[in-house]
């Protein structure tokens, strides 16, 4: 079986431009949840969807939001990127919430 | 205000077992304990939870104080595979909390 697949997997904006990060989660998990980890800190909580709602958000501002589709892969949008948000950005796909997270590999993005 | 604590590095031999410690006084009476390790920059890797009863799996122990306010992660025979680091979480308030984490290196 497929793992969680991200993409893409590197990625460089400027300040000010808008990126998404896509994630596809294992077969049959209905549950994604999303991440920053900045170098040499523990991932960060930004969201968490299950069957398509919204059901936990970290403390992230309105730049960041996301959704989850009906195949349950999922975006994650960032707008008006600030060089703070270069960081290595996780999914997680669970079976419920709240459940087991099994990780991708990432995308790691570099704002310039 | 930090849902986990965990000491920032530990040094074990190869062969002994690592006993990594977590303390998570916060945490509520149904809410589980999960541990996940981190090797470089891959994803975190899944390795036990538990609600209030001792765990073992393939991988690792898991031993949870009867007040459910700290744990420790056992690798009963540590191998140079399991220099990472080892992460402690708690959900709490519909948010995921990763602790600050203990970077273990299993020396030769």
């Amino acid at each position: 079986d497929a793992g969680v697949t991200q993409s893409p997997t590197h990625l460089i904006k400027t300040r000010g431009q808008q990126v998404t990060l896509r994630c596809s989660p294992i077969s049959g998990h209905k549950s994604v949840s999303w991440y920053q980890q900045v170098l040499g800190q523990g991932p960060q909580f930004i969201f968490q969807y299950y069957e398509k709602e919204e059901r936990g958000r970290g403390n992230f501002p309105d730049r960041f939001s996301a959704r989850q589709f009906p195949n349950y892969s999922s975006e994650l949008n960032v707008n008006a990127l600030l060089l703070g948000d270069s960081a290595l950005y996780l999914c997680a796909s669970m079976p419920q919430a709240w459940d087991e997270q099994y990780f991708g590999p990432g995308t790691r993005l570099t704002v310039t | 205000d930090a849902k986990t604590t965990q000491p920032p590095s530990m040094d074990c031999a190869e062969g002994r077992a690592a006993n990594l410690p977590c303390n998570h006084s916060t945490i509520s009476g149904n809410e589980y304990v999960y541990w996940y390790r981190q090797i470089h920059s891959q994803g975190p890797q899944y390795i036990i939870h538990g609600l209030k009863n001792n765990e073992t799996n393939e991988m690792a122990s898991l031993i949870i104080t009867e007040d459910r306010k700290s744990s420790t992660l056992i690798l009963p025979h540590a191998t140079l595979r399991d220099t990472a680091v080892y992460y402690c979480i708690v959900i709490a308030g519909n948010q995921f909390y990763f602790g600050t984490g203990t970077s273990l290196t299993v020396i030769p």
